[in-house]
């Protein structure tokens, strides 16, 4: 079965700087999907970003980016000129490829990230 | 377009009452899954549905049943309820090579 572990419960970062979260997962498989989720205190939950494991480019939405290591099976999210906002808990989740059947996610515990002013 | 749909959003039980939660999605998902939110725990899978018919087991099933009739709906039904089952209860849904959607919530005190 797969596994994702986020090794840090909590990150602090000061407004305008970047942080890094850290996420890494076992599998035996090849083809597969990560995510990042995003939970403010409303506890809606968002996606943040996706990377497909066949893709070498790391993927990047705005302001968010990741570190994909495939053969070190690590995922880490950078999230560049922290703002407020940003401040909630983040979850890292990995998906199976469909081609294996079986698709649900299975999420990291999380890191609360505080953005302090 | 109103994506999925959870209700209710806050429920309080008593020892032993069953309840359902409900779910619906409008985006014709074939994927639906459960998952409770425990602090410190992340969101564990409770049961999930790869299409109309079709149900399993997650991580942490016992106590709970689903059914999906429909591709719309997967409501997760609470037998007998026990205060380890008070939890934030969250469905989640995705087409087969998509990303999850998921609803708002539905924080369960059980007492």
């Amino acid at each position: 079965a797969q596994t994702v572990t986020q090794s840090q419960p909590e990150m602090s970062v000061q407004e305008a700087e970047t942080v890094t979260l850290s996420c890494t997962y076992d599998t035996s498989e090849s083809d597969y999907y990560l995510f990042w989720y995003k939970q403010p205190p409303s506890r809606q939950m968002i996606l943040v970003i996706r990377q497909e494991a066949y893709k070498q480019q790391n993927a990047t939405e705005n302001r968010f980016s990741v570190n994909f290591q495939k053969a070190a099976k690590s995922f880490s999210l950078k999230i560049s000129d922290s703002q407020l906002g940003d401040a909630a808990m983040y979850f890292c989740a990995y998906r199976s490829s469909p081609n294996s059947g079986n698709t649900p996610l299975v999420f990291g515990k999380g890191t609360r990230l505080s953005v302090i002013a | 377009n109103a994506g999925v749909t959870q209700t209710p959003k806050f429920q309080v039980l008593k020892t032993g009452q069953s309840m359902t939660l409900q779910c619906a999605q409008d985006m014709n998902h074939e994927y639906m899954s459960w998952y409770r939110q425990d602090p410190g725990m992340g969101l564990r899978l409770i049961h999930y549905s790869v299409g109309a018919g079709i149900t399993d087991q997650g991580e942490v099933p016992n106590g709970y049943n689903v059914s999906r009739s429909t591709t719309e709906d997967f409501p997760l039904r609470l037998l007998s309820a026990a205060p380890s089952q008070t939890s934030v209860y969250f469905c989640a849904s995705s087409s087969r090579q998509g990303s999850y959607t998921f609803g708002s919530g539905t924080r369960l005190t059980v007492v």
